[in-house]
């Protein structure tokens, strides 16, 4: 079975800097990886996702994830951030074959100050 | 396009009462359908999924159950609802592995 462990349950940092949300996975088979934001009182929205290839992805919104397979690990980065990034994620795994379900992690909540 | 609609947004009921949260979903057919549910502090904590009319799977005991009477249609219920049954509801859907899923907009249930 796969779990997902966010390091950090509260990020908060300034508008402008970096920002590394810790996502780390674990399971016995392949693995797609996945990362949602979560605005208050809404439903979770897909970020970006790794299924195959290269192994930086990126968002419209300038977020970027890169998948390390010997380090179990697929971290979001944002170079410079946004009052409006205020917001929960949440980093995901699913089996690569068999099972769809998705495997959440508990979530970190980012907070951008002015 | 696709898209799933959740319904009520809040809700707010008393201890021992009814529950009946509905989730539907336009523009695809045989979805998977999900019900997740947020407690503050929790994660996403998987209730119920469906992979077809009638199929039902439960991930965890509880006072809640599930029913999908129809190809797009996933309902949540509960005959006598606890305190602990508050929470965000969330229900998803999926068609494909390796794609992720699509989220409602939820519901809040706050039981007094």
């Amino acid at each position: 079975a796969q779990s997902v462990t966010q390091l950090d349950s509260q990020v908060p940092v300034f508008e402008e800097a970096p920002v590394e949300l810790r996502c780390n996975y674990s399971s016995s088979v392949s693995v797609y990886l996945f990362w949602y934001v979560q605005y208050p009182n809404q439903g979770l929205q897909l970020l970006l996702k790794y299924l195959s290839g290269s192994t930086l992805v990126e968002s419209i919104n300038g977020f970027e994830a890169e998948f390390n397979k010997s380090q179990t690990s697929f971290h979001l980065r944002k170079p410079s951030v946004h009052i409006s990034d205020t917001a929960e994620y949440f980093c995901a795994v699913s089996e690569r074959a068999g099972s769809e379900k998705l495997v959440f992690g508990k979530g970190t909540k980012l907070t951008v100050n002015p | 396009s696709q898209t799933i609609h959740q319904w009520p947004a809040t809700l707010v009921q008393p201890v021992g009462s009814p529950l009946s949260l509905e989730c539907t979903v336009e523009g695809t057919s045989n979805p998977n359908l999900y019900w997740y549910r947020q407690a503050a502090g929790r994660g996403l904590q998987l209730l119920f999924y469906s992979v077809g009319i009638g199929q039902i799977s439960s991930e965890v005991p509880q006072n809640l159950s599930a029913s999908r009477p129809q190809d797009r249609q996933f309902i949540l219920s509960s005959k006598k609802l606890l305190l602990s049954d508050s929470g965000f509801y969330l229900c998803a859907w999926s068609v494909q592995t390796g794609y992720g899923y699509t989220f409602g907009s939820g519901t809040r249930l706050t039981v007094v």
